[in-house]
């Protein structure tokens, strides 16, 4: 099956600085989704990106299916970004497959 | 809009004793739905999926069940709950005819003693 890896694994900033997480998959997909687990556990869409790059806020995310990878970029990072970033990847009706996340801490 | 609700928020629970943990999806029909398991460490274990209902495949073989007993509802399921057991339990829905986002429920924290 299709695999997911996310790096750093942890990442500790000040706040204010900006961020770079990468997700690496090893086939073909047709869709990505980044996702936000906040400290009471919640997972929140960010960006759903199977190419292209969009941008919300201070948080914009860039997919290129052709080299399988995506970017998510977090700039003037503050202590509410705290939390684990997910990625996942899927084929047509296929189930997610999560990467196992970045740790981000973000430090006032 | 749609909305996923899931219940309980926290439980816990003896070992030996049942679990039925229920999700449930408004606004949207017929919509893909998915048990996730979060333990220890952060990863995600998807569990259990459904297309339909009374159609339930199965990732992982465990002591857990799910079943489909109506479009909108997912229902999680234990006869008799092992220490093991224990974790953050995440429903989620995809709608097959929309953009396929996947979006989560708020998650039930079980904890079996």
């Amino acid at each position: 099956g299709i695999q997911v890896e996310q790096s750093p694994p942890d990442l500790i900033l000040q706040e204010g600085a900006n961020s770079t997480l990468r997700c690496n998959f090893s086939d073909s997909v047709n869709n990505l989704q980044w996702f936000h687990q906040n400290p009471w556990g919640q997972l929140i869409n960010l960006f759903y990106i199977p190419s292209g790059t969009k941008q919300n806020g201070r948080l914009s995310a860039t997919t290129v299916a052709t080299e399988r990878y995506s970017l998510l970029y977090i700039s003037s990072s503050q202590t509410t970004d705290s939390g684990v970033y997910f990625c996942a990847v899927y084929s047509g009706n296929t189930p997610l497959v999560f990467g196992k996340g970045t740790r981000l801490s973000v430090i006032a | 809009s749609q909305t996923i609700h899931q219940w309980p928020a926290t439980l816990v629970q003896p070992v030996g004793s049942p679990l039925s943990l229920e999700c449930t999806v408004e606004g949207t029909s017929n919509p893909n739905l998915y048990w996730y398991r979060q333990a220890a460490g952060r990863g995600l274990q998807l569990l259990f999926y459904s297309v339909g209902i009374g159609q339930i495949s199965s990732e992982v073989p465990q002591n857990l069940s799910a079943s489909r007993p109506q479009d909108r509802q997912f229902i999680l399921s234990s006869k008799k709950l092992l220490l093991s057991d224990s974790g953050f339990y995440l429903c989620a829905w995809r709608d097959r005819r929309g953009a396929n986002v996947l979006t989560f429920g708020a998650g039930s924290r079980l904890t079996v003693l």
